[in-house]
């Protein structure tokens, strides 16, 4: 599996735009980037997944650079709701596991 | 959809007991996983299920830990005898093959063996 980078911490104020980034330098073309969180106490949520095109939903937005070797998760309107622990994931194409890194712990505050 | 349903969501139970976790996946669901998160080790996978055969059980940890899946809507991991070292939140997911193959996590068992 390729592996991610992610910074341990970041804070964000409520009401901006929360940007996570993510690096995936050895990803390979089959694969491709999730993103879930772990809001305290609850089991991890799927936001959003990509191959090499952005991807935007409800959640969040996904933006993977032309090289694939680096993602960022953005939250548009970031809320005290959004603390928690975000996961990026690289994963080939049906495969279905999941690994799981450290995380960004992102701390909304107000 | 009621969701990924586990119990007990606490257990707490001394060292040498058996201890029975038990996950409902969402139904319809093909894949069902089981794994554990400690403060130490982080999210790890233990087991995942397709169509109630088991797949991969690389990550379970020896053989005091064991898992089954009778039928499509019914799991269960049951460790015996338990440890101090097994105490964790275990997480139950569920998910259907497809293109995303998003997995749906249930609320977790938080378990404390003493």
């Amino acid at each position: 599996d390729a592996k991610t980078t992610q910074p341990p911490s970041m804070d964000c104020a409520e009401g901006r735009a929360a940007n996570l980034p993510c690096n995936h330098s050895t990803i390979s073309g089959n694969e491709y980037v999730y993103w879930y969180r772990q809001i305290h106490s609850q089991g991890p949520q799927y936001i959003i997944h990509g191959l090499k095109n952005n991807e935007t939903n409800e959640m969040a937005s996904l933006i993977i650079t032309e090289d694939r070797k680096s993602s960022t998760l953005i939250l548009p309107h970031a809320t005290l709701r959004d603390t928690a622990v975000y996961y990026c994931i690289v994963r080939p194409q049906g495969y279905n596991k999941l690994i799981f890194g450290a995380g960004t712990r992102l701390a909304v505050h107000p | 959809d009621a969701g990924v349903i586990q119990s007990p969501r606490h257990e707490v139970t001394e060292m040498g007991q058996e201890v029975t976790l038990r996950c409902k996946p969402i139904s319809g669901h093909d894949y069902l996983f089981w794994y554990r998160q400690t403060m130490m080790r982080g999210l790890e996978l233990l087991i995942y299920f397709n169509n109630n055969v088991p797949i991969d059980d690389s990550g379970m940890p020896e053989d005091r830990f064991s898992a089954k899946m009778p039928n499509a809507s019914f799991s269960t991991l049951k460790i015996q005898p338990s440890e101090p070292r097994d105490s964790a939140v275990y997480f139950c997911a569920s998910s259907l093959s497809g293109s995303s193959n998003e997995q749906f996590f249930g609320p977790g068992t938080r378990l404390t063996v003493l």
